[in-house]
């Protein structure tokens, strides 16, 4: 496998289920993000993780918790989520996560269509 | 607050016609950087390119051509004979220090380029 992959790639569930989403980078990188994106709204940085410590939580919804047990993986949690929770939800990672005086590139997994009925 | 524009939600073009998808942005900082990224179909978000605001030399790379002007604080990508396989949804992302101690995305709504054979 190369560059960043999600797993699943399409997800429906219930809301009052629990599942995760799976992101695994193999570009030997040390930051990874979650984004969501919905339909005719920009994308939306929900965390930063670097060297495994979260950095950025944009105001998410505690019925998002990530998790990075290492820096090449990352969870998304996902429990009692709305229908307004139903989007693209792109996983993504970066060498340095901008930490080091600079905008390093995020490259960008193929994502998981969640939709919550 | 960092905001990228990108005025034109959808272009329908011809195959082997030109095209330019325009991308305006908004920033207090000096030194931010700029980026392009593909997401065809499938759902991936493909890195094209990454310019800092100090470099405004233009860049093409094959049919790919950009147009870096500070003064108007802009970052145009044009297309030169457009094929089929170019339609996706482009989006242009400015990032800038976040003022956490790093540097993070911010992305336009994209714009969508149907190419006709």
């Amino acid at each position: 496998e190369t560059g960043v992959t999600q797993t699943p790639r399409h997800l429906v569930m219930g809301m009052t289920n629990k599942k995760s989403l799976k992101c695994e980078q193999h570009l030997g990188h040390n930051a990874m993000y979650w984004y969501k994106q919905s339909a005719k709204k920009p994308l939306e940085l929900m965390f930063v993780y670097n060297f495994k410590e979260q950095t950025e939580n944009n105001s998410v919804p505690s019925r998002f918790s990530p998790e990075c047990p290492n820096s090449s993986h990352l969870f998304l949690h996902l429990h009692t989520l709305q229908p307004e929770d139903s989007a693209l939800y792109l996983c993504a990672s970066s060498q340095r996560g901008g930490l080091a005086g600079e905008a390093d590139t995020q490259y960008f997994g193929p994502g998981t269509r969640l939709t919550v009925l | 607050a960092q905001k990228v524009t990108q005025a034109q939600t959808e272009i329908s073009v011809v195959e082997k016609e030109d095209v330019t998808l325009d991308c305006v942005y908004e920033t207090r900082d000096t030194t931010y950087y700029l980026f392009w990224y593909k997401q065809p179909p499938s759902g991936e978000l493909v890195f094209l390119i990454r310019r800092n605001s100090f470099d405004e030399q233009n860049e093409i790379s094959g049919r790919y051509s950009w147009n870096f002007q500070k003064s108007t604080s802009s970052f145009n990508f044009t297309i030169t004979a457009s094929q089929v396989v170019d339609s996706a949804v482009y989006f242009c992302a400015l990032s800038d220090y976040s003022g956490a101690g790093s540097y993070q995305l911010t992305f336009g709504k994209g714009t969508k380029l149907s190419v006709i054979p």
